[in-house]
């Protein structure tokens, strides 16, 4: 089985820039969730999309969003960048279901750097 | 808001067994708790879950107390390859998944 894609691995905008970040959960997953990775703050939790509604949200502004397709594909937008937003922003896929279980895959990430 | 609490960094040798704990206050009553690995340039691994007492699967045990305003990952007879850095995962009340600062384990030789 596959696991999880994202696309770009790299990526270097300019401030007031916007990007659009893509993953590809692993086949047959509904859950893909976006986590922000920064030396200073470690791992925070963006969101999670399940069957293409967001189900849960940390606390980012709203210049941070998301969407996922029918097909559990997601793709996470930041709007505006600042120099602060440099990061690494995984990916993780997990069946979603109900049981509150947080087994969840991650992809290698995606490394943004904003000038 | 809740906070989850682990130390910076851990260092032992080779063949002995570690413990990192973990303090998640004011998590949600019936989620669990999980753990996972990251080595440099990977995603997060996922290593092991619990909701309460212990658990046990072929790399780790995670121990919950009774109260689960912690939980310990004991990693067994470390080697070389188990030098990353280890962050647990609760969901905290209000619905927010909270990572922990992540502890870097170093094994020596």
């Amino acid at each position: 089985k596959a696991g999880v894609t994202q696309t770009p691995r790299y990526l270097i905008k300019t401030r007031g820039q916007q990007v659009t970040l893509s993953c590809s959960p692993i086949s047959g997953h509904r859950s893909v969730s976006w986590y922000q990775q920064t030396p200073g703050q470690g791992l925070q939790f963006l969101f999670e999309y399940f069957s293409e509604t967001q189900r849960n949200k940390g606390n980012f502004p709203g210049r941070f969003s998301g969407r996922q397709f029918s097909n559990s594909r997601s793709e996470m937008n930041v709007s505006t960048l600042e120099l602060g937003d440099s990061a690494l922003y995984l990916c993780a896929s997990s069946s979603g279901n109900r049981g509150q279980t947080y087994e969840q895959y991650f992809g290698p990430g995606t490394r943004l750097t904003v000038t | 808001l809740a906070k989850t609490t682990q130390p910076i960094s851990m260092d032992s040798y080779e063949g002995q067994e570690v413990n990192i704990t973990c303090s998640h206050n004011n998590i949600a009553t019936n989620d669990y708790i999980t753990w996972y690995q990251q080595f440099p340039s990977q995603g997060p691994r996922f290593i092991i879950q619990g909701y309460k007492t212990k658990v046990t699967n072929e790399v780790a045990s995670l121990f919950i107390p009774a109260d689960r305003k912690s939980s310990t990952l004991s990693l067994p007879r470390v080697s070389l390859s188990d030098t990353a850095v280890y962050y647990c995962l609760a969901l905290a009340a209000g619905n927010k998944l909270t990572f922990g600062g992540g502890t870097r384990v170093l094994v020596k030789p």
